[in-house]
């Protein structure tokens, strides 16, 4: 079955520190696959999304992602978090025989630490 | 402004009543969706569309209902409202390629007493 698990429920980093936030996915092809961001009471924002091409994705916030397929990854960093970076964020991946069915991860929880 | 609109932002129900969450998107989207977040497990599928006329369920369809007769309409009925509805709602859409993304609405934070 295609699915994308986030293995953190939870990270805590100090402001100014680099942030990796783990997702995993497994489909039978090359999904799409996104990072939204989602404050308290909130929306989800669109980060980035990987379709295909150049495996390093940048997004917006200063934030970016690797695809590796031998990983079966799709890792969201940021090289220096600022407080406002706190939040919760969702890995997704569309794709098999239906590339509109958008599958989320259970979701991480980023505080950060002054 | 172009997006993703959806009402009420907020509402209450009495177990056993029946509502309708309103979804409309005007970016001439043929793919539309309604996900349900409860914490600790993401954003779950109830009911997708890939365009008027067609429905589908996602991983928890189990009393809601839908329909789609316009392409920027997709409303999401509560047939008989239960304790374990209580949830925030998003409607989300995208073109059917998903090349540009989606867009969510801002969420119905629905709960069930």
């Amino acid at each position: 079955a295609q699915s994308v698990t986030q293995p953190d429920i939870h990270i805590t980093v100090s402001e100014g520190a680099s942030l990796e936030l783990r997702c995993n996915y497994s489909y039978g092809a090359t999904p799409y696959l996104f990072w939204y961001v989602q404050s308290p009471g909130q929306g989800l924002q669109l980060l980035l999304k990987y379709f295909s091409g150049d495996t390093l994705v940048q997004g917006i916030k200063g934030f970016e992602a690797e695809f590796k397929r031998s990983q079966s990854s799709f890792n969201l960093r940021k090289p220096s978090v600022h407080w406002s970076d706190a939040a919760e964020y969702f890995c997704a991946g569309s794709g098999g025989t239906s590339y509109g069915k958008l599958t989320f991860g259970q979701g991480t929880i980023l505080t950060v630490h002054p | 402004n172009a997006g993703v609109t959806q009402t009420p932002k907020f509402q209450v129900l009495k177990t056993g009543q029946s509502m309708t969450l309103q979804c409309a998107q005007d970016m001439n989207h043929e793919y539309m969706s309604w996900y349900r977040q409860d914490p600790g497990m993401g954003l779950r599928l109830i009911h997708y569309s890939v365009g008027a006329g067609i429905t589908d369920q996602g991983e928890v369809p189990n009393g809601y209902n839908v329909s789609r007769s316009t392409t920027e309409d997709f409303p999401l009925r509560l047939l008989s409202a239960a304790p374990s509805q209580t949830s925030v709602y998003f409607c989300a859409s995208s073109r059917l390629t998903a090349d540009n993304g989606y867009t969510f609405g801002s969420g119905t934070r629905l709960t069930v007493v």
